[in-house]
């Protein structure tokens, strides 16, 4: 059973503050890492997708990096704004049965 | 102009009622999804089409049934609807598998079964 956890489950921080989460994810026959944002009543949206071990990936305050060899990637963002709350989901995709496995996710709140 | 959309949002039905939840995407995709959030908040994959075709069915019950009139539309047509149903679905797409392109998600659809 391939399963892919995400750490914190929940975060709260104040406006400004840095933050990171973490995605585990088994490393065999690992083939992409996807995260996406997605704030409640909307759809999740493509933040990155990564591949090689060491990728690091940034879209504006956003950035992520990718360990495949002990499967994990954590995503940052730097000087968090209200707008960033959001839940932060990972998922990663393998060779067998080509489908996605998605984590639970990290909740993000940041209070003005 | 919204890139996958779905409806209804919202639906309420009991128990025993068949209902369908539509989902069309604008972006040219071959490939579209039926996603399943869980009750432990995890997004699984129900079925995936590619150009109409059937690539991926995982183990759902087959009270629910997926169709695809074409690669714009993917259906889904749930009979004989159960308590466990209650979930929010997400129809999604993406060009030509999901290796290394996004895939795109609706806003979700809303069902409770009483």
């Amino acid at each position: 059973i391939l399963n892919v956890e995400q750490s914190p489950q929940s975060l709260h921080v104040q406006e400004g503050d840095s933050t990171n989460f973490t995605c585990s994810f088994p490393s065999s026959n690992f083939y992409a890492l996807h995260w996406y944002r997605w704030e409640t009543a909307k759809s999740p949206e493509a933040l990155f997708v990564m591949t090689l071990n060491g990728d690091e990936k940034k879209k504006g305050r956003i950035s992520a990096t990718l360990n495949t060899k002990e499967g994990y990637s954590y995503l940052y963002i730097k000087g968090s704004q209200p707008e960033d709350s959001a839940t932060y989901l990972c998922a990663s995709f393998y060779n067998q049965g080509g489908k996605l496995i998605f984590g639970q996710g990290t909740e993000l709140s940041v209070k003005p | 102009d919204t890139a996958v959309s779905q409806t209804p949002k919202y639906l309420v039905t009991q128990m025993g009622n068949d209902k369908s939840i539509k989902c069309e995407q604008n972006l040219g995709h071959d490939t579209m999804y039926w996603y399943k959030q869980d009750s432990k908040k995890f997004l699984k994959i129900m079925f995936s089409y590619n150009n109409k075709e059937l690539i991926i069915n995982e183990t759902v019950p087959n009270r629910f049934s997926p169709k695809s009139p074409d690669k714009a539309h993917l259906n889904l047509h749930i009979n004989s609807l159960e308590l466990g149903d209650s979930a929010v679905y997400f129809c999604a797409s993406s060009q030509a598998g999901t290796v290394l392109n996004t895939i795109y998600f609706g806003e979700g659809s809303w069902l409770t079964v009483v």
